[in-house]
Order: structure tokens, then C-alpha cells, then sequence
């Protein structure tokens, strides 16, 4: 069964780059029909999806935040990362990665526990 | 985007009641929905896609049905492991999430 875990830092100042990583074990990230999402919990906004990629390289994003962000993948490490550029207190929220069920690329049966990410000064 | 609505925001009930949540969509969203649940310091976990189609594992006491823009979600027999928050998802056009039914223990 796959297992999704994030790592990154828990606090980030205002202004700077969040970067986040997602490692993927028990399956591989290169798996046919599998795209490896981004998804943020804000305490008072709720779900939010940021991006997803694919092994291939190929990439979405939303179109809120496109402007600010960057997904990649790393097949060789089975990791896929997150950077949020130019991050405010309005980023601050759980972040969680994420994969999709194979009939569509937009619902999720695979996530990690989350990590707590603060911007602050 | 189309914006989710889902009711009620709290819902108590007791172990073995009938359970509904409901969701609108602000447009169509054909059956293109999905809804989770989420405990605390977890991720969501899928319950249900396509409106109606039951993700693998997911005891048969959870169903969901509708299209267009109304959705529900029952749970037939409320059980003490459902106590958790509930969220609907669309993905008729990218996704989005309703604001969540948190089912507490009355």
C-alpha cells in the first residue's frame, strides 16, 4: 500500500520561498495513471489544491495560486516537491500531498498525515 | 469556480442513527463528486467518487447519490469510528471542497 509522507519546514517568513517534499514509498512514483497532488487545509478557508505533476513531468496548477508556484518531480528519489513563492500569513495551513484514484485525476485516495506550516516574522 | 455548500456544519447525533450531510454546487457538477472523511491530525480518507461509487474498503453503511447540483451522503448506522469532520469534493471543473459536516457525538 502506498504511503505518503511531507517534509519541509514548519516556519517561514514572510516574503520567502516555502519548499516543501513529498517521499512516496510502497509504490512507484512513475506508476501509469498515477498524478501526484498538492493540497493545503487552511483553518478557516478549508481544502484548497495547489498542483498536481505527473511522472512524465507534465504539470497543473491552480489557477489562484499559478502564478506563485512550482511542482516537480524526482523519479529517481520517488519524491515530488513544492515551492510557494513570495508566501503572507494567508499561507499558513496544513499542506498535504497527495495521490489521485486512476478513473480521474481530481479525487485523492492516497495522502499524507500533513504538515503544519506557519508564516511568520 | 464553482462554490461547494455543505449541511449542516455540525451535526450531533448517537451511535446507530441515520445520518445525512448534504451538498450543493453553485452550477452543475453532473455526478462528478466525491466526498471524504477526516480525523484529527490525518488526512482525508476517499469514501465515495462519482456520486455513488464506493471506494474499496469503505463499509457498505455509507452511500452517497444525487447530480446536478445536490448531493448527499447517509450513513445508514452511525457507528463510533464515524464521529469526524466530512467533506464533499467536485471535479467537474478542477476542484473544489465544501466547508465540511463535523458529526459529533451527541
Amino acid at each position: 500500500q502506498v504511503q505518503l509522507q511531507e517534509s519541509g519546514p514548519g516556519l517561514v517568513k514572510p516574503s520567502q520561498t516555502l519548499s516543501l517534499t513529498c517521499t512516496v514509498s510502497g509504490g512507484s512514483i512513475s506508476s501509469r495513471g498515477h498524478y501526484w497532488s498538492w493540497i493545503r487545509q487552511h483553518p478557516e478557508k478549508g481544502l484548497e489544491w495547489i498542483a498536481y505533476t505527473y511522472y512524465s513531468g507534465s504539470t497543473d496548477y491552480s489557477p489562484s495560486l499559478k502564478s506563485r508556484v512550482t511542482i516537480s518531480i524526482d523519479t529517481s528519489k520517488n519524491q515530488f516537491s513544492l515551492r510557494l513563492r513570495s508566501v503572507t500569513a494567508a499561507d499558513t495551513a496544513i499542506y498535504y500531498c497527495a495521490r489521485n484514484i486512476l478513473t480521474t485525476i481530481f479525487v485523492f485516495d492516497s495522502w499524507g498525515q500533513g504538515i503544519p506550516v506557519t508564516v511568520s516574522s | 469556480d464553482i462554490q461547494m455548500t455543505q449541511s449542516p456544519s455540525t451535526l450531533s447525533a448517537s451511535v446507530g442513527d441515520r445520518v445525512t450531510i448534504t451538498c450543493r454546487a453553485s452550477e452543475s457538477v453532473s455526478r462528478w463528486m466525491a466526498w471524504y472523511q477526516q480525523k484529527p491530525g490525518k488526512g482525508p480518507k476517499l469514501l465515495i467518487y462519482d456520486a455513488s461509487n464506493l471506494e474499496n474498503g469503505v463499509p457498505s453503511r455509507f452511500s452517497g447519490s444525487g447530480s446536478g447540483t445536490e448531493f448527499t451522503l447517509t450513513i445508514s448506522s452511525l457507528q463510533p469510528d464515524d464521529f469526524a469532520t466530512y467533506y464533499c469534493q467536485q471535479y467537474d471543473s478542477y476542484l473544489t471542497f465544501g466547508g465540511g459536516t463535523k458529526v459529533e457525538i451527541k
